[in-house]
């Protein structure tokens, strides 16, 4: 059974940052390109990052280039998403997603607040 | 850059009726593989995203069959037969390959 498992977020003050861990199961995790994607407080869906397989290639949204890094451990199949300079905007649930959207974690809460 | 719109964006059903979600996009989602990459997403309240149809009209393991996924080129459709409570939550449409995501603003789906 493919699990996917986030972990790292919490409440940071604007500037700071956080590190988010996704820990991949149930499937060739070296084999897939992987995504970060959020959601803010009653919003819609919003595509953050993606990686591939081999982490050679890596693209960002806009709105977090140059503050967001994505990067993977294929030794140890996990996603990680390191957030720097946050601001109030990157409140939200932070979910990473299997390539194609097949598989989804159960998400972890950013919050940016002084 | 791809943008999905859906329509409409709160579905007030009556229990057991059917329920049809539109989702347009701004562009063919055909690629050159021959492959349509449109997929249909559930998030039930409280609960994170789940994929229920990929590629226009494949249902996911375990997605109950009154769910059924139609369209093609830039314009697709996600049809409820009959809804049933469990299936309250928000409704995305997705443009997702390998590598890329995409997203429409949701579909409200609540009974009336």
């Amino acid at each position: 059974e493919v699990q996917l498992v986030e972990s790292g977020g919490g409440l940071v003050q604007p500037g700071g940052s956080l590190r988010l861990s996704c820990a991949a199961s149930g499937f060739t995790f070296s084999s897939y390109w992987m995504h970060w994607v959020r959601q803010g407080p009653g919003k819609g869906l919003v595509w953050v990052s993606h990686i591939h397989s081999d982490g050679t290639s890596t693209s960002y949204a806009d709105s977090v280039k140059g503050r967001f890094t994505i990067s993977r451990d294929n030794a140890k199949n996990t996603l990680y998403l390191q957030m720097n300079s946050l601001r109030a905007e990157d409140t939200a649930v932070y979910y990473c997603a299997l390539s194609s959207g097949s598989h989804w974690g159960q998400g972890t809460l950013v919050t940016v607040s002084s | 850059d791809v943008v999905l719109t859906q329509s409409p964006l709160s579905l007030p059903v009556t229990l057991g009726q059917p329920a049809s979600i539109s989702c347009r996009s701004s562009q063919s989602l055909v690629y050159s593989d021959g492959n349509t990459y449109l997929n249909w997403l559930q998030q039930r309240p409280g609960q994170s995203p789940r994929r229920l149809i990929y590629k226009v009209s494949n249902r996911d393991s375990g997605v109950p069959d009154r769910f059924s996924g139609s369209g093609s080129g830039t314009d697709f459709t996600l049809k409820i037969s009959r809804v049933e409570a469990e299936d309250v939550g928000v409704y995305f449409c997705m443009h997702g390959t390998h590598w890329l995501f995409t997203f429409g603003q949701g579909t409200k789906l609540e009974i009336k």
